[in-house]
């Protein structure tokens, strides 16, 4: 069974104060993990695909990394408008259904 | 923008009554997804279509049904609701036919309370 664990569940930053969230998974021929932004109300909006160990994807202030049993999402400088809750998702080789952690809630402090 | 919206986006409802929502895409992809969310649980997958009338159901699909007679709308079903299915639910689009498109696009959502 594919699973995704996320940590920490919520992160409290000042601004400028960079850090990294964790998304641990264990799957079964990893075809790509995912990385989406939700704002309160919201449906998730999609952020990275990672598909391979050593991939790296970086959009504004934020670098998505993949090893073979976690990725991490770097936030460097973070502004206030960061703040939401980042979700993780995994998808196993033969399957077109992602498996989704619970989520990071992220708060960026002014 | 993936072109996806939701209607209801709120509604309330009671104990026992039917409830539809209408997920509607205007790009023609192919894989439809309806998914729940709600705290502590993430998102769920609760029923996906892979084309007209080709469905399968997720992890939680039991109290709903799902229908997809055009490829622009998916319906799900709450044939007779209860206090459990209140939740926000989301529709969800993967576009692409081949493995090289995964992601999943997101509609607004659509908050269902069921007293």
């Amino acid at each position: 069974e594919d699973q995704v664990t996320q940590s920490p569940e919520a992160l409290r930053l000042q601004e400028g104060e960079s850090s990294s969230l964790n998304c641990s998974y264990t799957v079964s021929g990893l075809r790509g993990l995912f990385w989406y932004r939700q704002d309160p109300g919201k449906g998730p909006e999609f952020l990275f695909t990672l598909y391979s160990a050593g991939e790296e994807k970086e959009k504004e202030r934020l670098k998505a990394t993949l090893t073979k049993k976690e990725s991490f999402l770097h936030i460097t400088a973070p502004k206030p408008e960061d703040s939401a809750t980042y979700l993780c998702a995994v998808q196993a080789g033969g399957s077109y259904i992602p498996t989704f952690g619970r989520g990071t809630s992220l708060i960026v402090h002014p | 923008d993936a072109g996806i919206t939701q209607s209801p986006r709120h509604k309330v409802t009671e104990t026992g009554t039917p409830v539809t929502l209408r997920c509607h895409q205007t790009e023609n992809h192919r894989y439809m997804y309806w998914y729940r969310q709600d705290p502590g649980h993430g998102l769920r997958l609760i029923h996906y279509s892979y084309g007209v009338k080709d469905t399968d159901k997720g992890e939680v699909s039991d109290g709903y049904s799902v229908s997809r007679s055009k490829t622009e709308d998916f319906l799900l079903t709450l044939e007779s609701a209860t206090s459990s299915q209140t939740s926000v639910y989301f529709c969800a689009i993967r576009p692409g036919q081949a493995s090289s498109y995964n992601e999943q696009f997101f509609g607004p959502g659509t908050r269902l309370t069921v007293l």
